[in-house]
């Protein structure tokens, strides 16, 4: 069964700290995503990662960081975490092979920023 | 820039009714489309998806959904729909490479028992 792996469901950091949110996924996928959900807004793609190390910029990458050191794992930094950065994020796997070109989702972690 | 339209951002319904959420997306290439639904406490997951062919799909749990590619429109719609189909509901582009996905803001569907 497919799966993907969030670190936490529930994170609450105060504005400034570093903040880590790990992804893992267990089906070997080259693409992985991280979006932020937002009421009204949708999903909005923060920044993808097509083989490891390699790194994209997505719509909303501003006060984001990522890292990608193996093929499994997706990781999302927050440098230095404000108010308006929380919400809900969801880490996201596919594969670049074959004709299957479903994303499939974690269960998100839900940061709150105080 | 790639867009999706999503008409309705709440639609409440007695169980039974019929639905129909409308989805408008603006991109010039091929597309690939889905709708991703995401139950209460859930993660989000693929109902159907539409890359070519009949344009006319089915998903799971009896949704369907028809790509006209004339009016840019991918339409989801169920028959007669029940209260555990209360969720919220995405739209969804393929675009810009690496299997990106430009999603519309959701439309959240709450069915009356």
């Amino acid at each position: 069964d497919v799966k993907v792996t969030q670190s936490s469901r529930y994170l609450v950091k105060r504005t400034g700290e570093k903040v880590f949110l790990e992804c893992v996924q267990d089906m070997d996928h080259e693409n992985m995503f991280w979006y932020r959900q937002d009421p009204g807004l949708g999903l909005r793609l923060i920044y993808f990662s097509y083989d490891v190390k390699m790194k994209e910029k997505g719509d909303i990458p501003e006060g984001y960081s990522v890292s990608r050191e193996k093929k499994e794992r997706f990781s999302l930094i927050l440098e230095s975490a404000s108010t308006n950065q929380t919400s809900m994020y969801l880490c996201a796997s596919s594969s670049s092979s074959g004709a299957n070109y479903e994303q499939y989702f974690g269960p998100g972690t839900r940061l709150t920023v105080t | 820039a790639q867009s999706v339209s999503q008409h309705n951002h709440h639609v409440i319904l007695s169980e039974a009714a019929s639905l129909e959420l409308g989805c408008n997306y603006s991109y010039g290439g091929t597309v690939n489309l889905f709708w991703y639904v995401q139950y209460p406490g859930q993660h989000l997951q693929l109902l159907l998806k539409y890359f070519s062919g009949d344009p006319l799909v089915k998903g799971i749990k009896g949704f369907e959904a028809e790509f006209i590619k004339s009016k840019f429109s991918f339409n989801l719609r169920k028959p007669s729909v029940q209260w555990s189909d209360t969720a919220e509901y995405f739209c969804a582009v393929m675009g810009g490479g690496y299997n990106k996905l430009i999603f519309g803001a959701g439309t959240r569907l709450a069915v009356h028992p």
